[in-house]
């Protein structure tokens, strides 16, 4: 199986701030991986698929980069919506795996 | 608009079993390879089965392997759990999830979840 790592775990950040989330594979998944965003009680989002689209809908200070076996996800100008758990997830191959979560919390 | 939503979730004791359902709606069910989510209290997503559009490709994670099975009923547009010999570690919330496209892509569409507790 893949393994996916997540870091950092926690992220404490400022509105207006740069953030960056990585995302390492465990062997190359080409471009196949999605950032998700999940708030508290609520279904998760997807935000960015094939590592670097952006779902329609999603603000466009949301943006990934990577292949193989690294990726970020980056928040150009953290908005106090942006607080909340983001996951990557493979889906190179089966089982699909998400990696631990990172929780960006306010400064 | 594309509509997940899950029932069957509840109480169970350990070594017993519970039939989830996802009843889709917005969309044409049939063209669409769906998947269960699931995810235990204060913990991250955990990707558990697959189930192609006709029901001819199926995947499971190996924590429910052999024990939750995946299906679904393309002229009723709903997605099923079978879940049997439940574990206290099968407590979480269950999500219904479509890919956001044909094939076998990522949910781009969720239910809002169905909650699974496994306790004597």
């Amino acid at each position: 199986d893949i393994q996916v790592t997540q870091s950092p775990s926690t992220l404490s950040a400022s509105v207006g701030d740069r953030v960056t989330i990585t995302c390492r594979a465990s062997q190359s998944i080409s471009s196949w991986l999605a950032w998700f965003q999940q708030k508290p009680g609520k279904a998760p989002k997807l935000l960015i698929y094939k590592a670097s689209s952006l779902e329609s809908g999603v603000p466009s200070r949301f943006s990934g980069s990577g292949s193989g076996t690294e990726f970020t996800l980056t928040i150009s100008s953290l908005q106090p919506d942006d607080f909340a758990t983001y996951y990557c997830q493979q889906y190179n191959s089966y089982p699909w795996t998400f990696g631990q979560g990172t929780k960006v919390e306010i400064k | 608009e594309v509509q997940l939503v899950e029932s069957g979730g509840g109480l169970v004791q350990p070594g017993g079993s519970l039939r989830l359902s996802c009843a889709a709606s917005g969309f044409t069910f049939s063209t669409y390879g769906m998947n269960w989510v699931r995810q235990a209290p204060g913990k991250g997503l955990e990707w558990i089965s697959y189930i192609s559009s006709s029901s001819s490709t199926i995947y499971y994670a190996d924590s429910v392997k052999g024990r939750f099975t995946i299906s679904r009923d393309n002229a009723k547009n709903s997605l099923y759990l079978q879940m049997n010999s439940l574990r206290d570690e099968d407590t979480a919330v269950y999500y219904c999830a479509r890919g956001r496209g044909l094939g076998a892509t990522p949910c781009g569409y969720w239910g809002q979840g169905t909650l699974v507790t496994v306790s004597s």
